[in-house]
C-alpha cells in the first residue's frame, strides 16, 4: 500500500517554463489537496478536490491549475514560473473532508530561477 | 492577527524532558483541533486529534484543548531525540468543507 505518492522529488525551472507535478492515491480517497508550504509559513491550500471532475480554489490558486480525471491522481500544474513559486508542494488524500484523515505524500520540491 | 498562531521555536530539550508545545487561535467556530509531525524533508503525519474541549492521550503524548482561553497544546512526556521534528497544529470547523488551518509549526530539538 503505497498511500500518497508524488514525482518528481525535486525540480529546478527556469522563470516562464510550465511543469506538472503529479500525485497519485491507491487508498480510493475522495478528496484530495495540494498544499505549499514556505519555510517557517507553515501549510496554504492551492487547490483541492472533493471527487472526479469536481475542483475547488483554496488559498493561493493564482499561478496554478489543477483537473481530476480519475479518483486516483490529482496532478498541479504551474505556467510560467516564477521565483515566488519556488517552495515545497505537498498533495494530501482523505477519504471524507475530516482534517483527521489526512494521508500526505513526501512532497516535491521546486525551485524556480 | 493571524487566525492560528504558533511559535516557530527551535525549542531545544534534553532527552527526557517534558515538552509542551501550543498554540492559540481566534476563530471561536474551530471545533477539530489537531497535531501533525513532520520530519525533516518528509510530509506531515496526523499524531493526534481531538473534537471540542478537553484532553486526549495516546502513549506519551497528550493533546489538550481550551476553548475558552482558545488555546491548544500538545504535551511529549520522557521526550526522546525520535521526538525531534516540526509539530504544526490545525484545526477547523464543523460543517462546510472542513478545510484546516495551519499553523506555522515549533520545530522541536531533543538532544541526547
Amino acid at each position: 500500500n503505497a498511500g500518497v505518492t508524488q514525482t518528481p522529488k525535486f525540480r529546478i525551472l527556469k522563470i516562464g517554463q510550465s511543469m506538472t507535478l503529479q500525485c497519485t492515491q491507491d487508498m480510493n480517497h475522495n478528496y484530495m489537496y495540494w498544499y505549499r508550504q514556505d519555510p517557517g509559513m507553515g501549510l496554504k491550500l492551492i487547490y483541492y478536490s472533493v471527487g472526479a471532475g469536481i475542483t475547488d480554489k483554496g488559498e493561493v490558486p493564482n499561478g496554478y491549475n489543477v483537473s481530476r480525471s480519475t479518483t486516483e491522481d490529482f496532478p498541479l500544474r504551474l505556467e510560467l514560473a516564477a521565483p515566488s513559486q519556488t517552495s515545497v508542494y505537498f498533495c494530501a488524500s482523505s477519504p471524507t473532508g475530516q482534517t483527521y484523515g489526512y494521508t500526505f505524500g513526501s512532497g516535491t520540491r521546486l525551485t524556480v530561477v | 492577527q493571524k487566525e492560528v498562531e504558533q511559535d516557530p521555536g527551535p525549542l531545544s530539550v534534553p532527552e527526557g524532558a517534558i515538552v509542551s508545545l501550543n498554540c492559540t487561535y481566534s476563530n471561536s467556530a474551530f471545533q477539530y483541533f489537531m497535531w501533525y509531525r513532520q520530519y525533516s524533508r518528509k510530509g506531515p503525519e496526523l499524531l493526534m486529534y481531538t473534537y471540542s474541549s478537553g484532553n486526549k492521550e495516546d502513549g506519551r503524548f497528550t493533546a489538550q484543548v481550551d476553548k475558552s482561553s482558545k488555546y491548544i497544546s500538545l504535551f511529549i512526556r520522557d521526550s526522546q531525540p525520535s521526538d525531534s521534528a516540526t509539530y504544526l497544529c490545525a484545526m477547523s470547523e464543523t460543517g462546510g468543507s472542513y478545510i484546516p488551518t495551519f499553523g506555522r509549526g515549533t520545530s522541536l530539538i531533543v538532544h541526547p
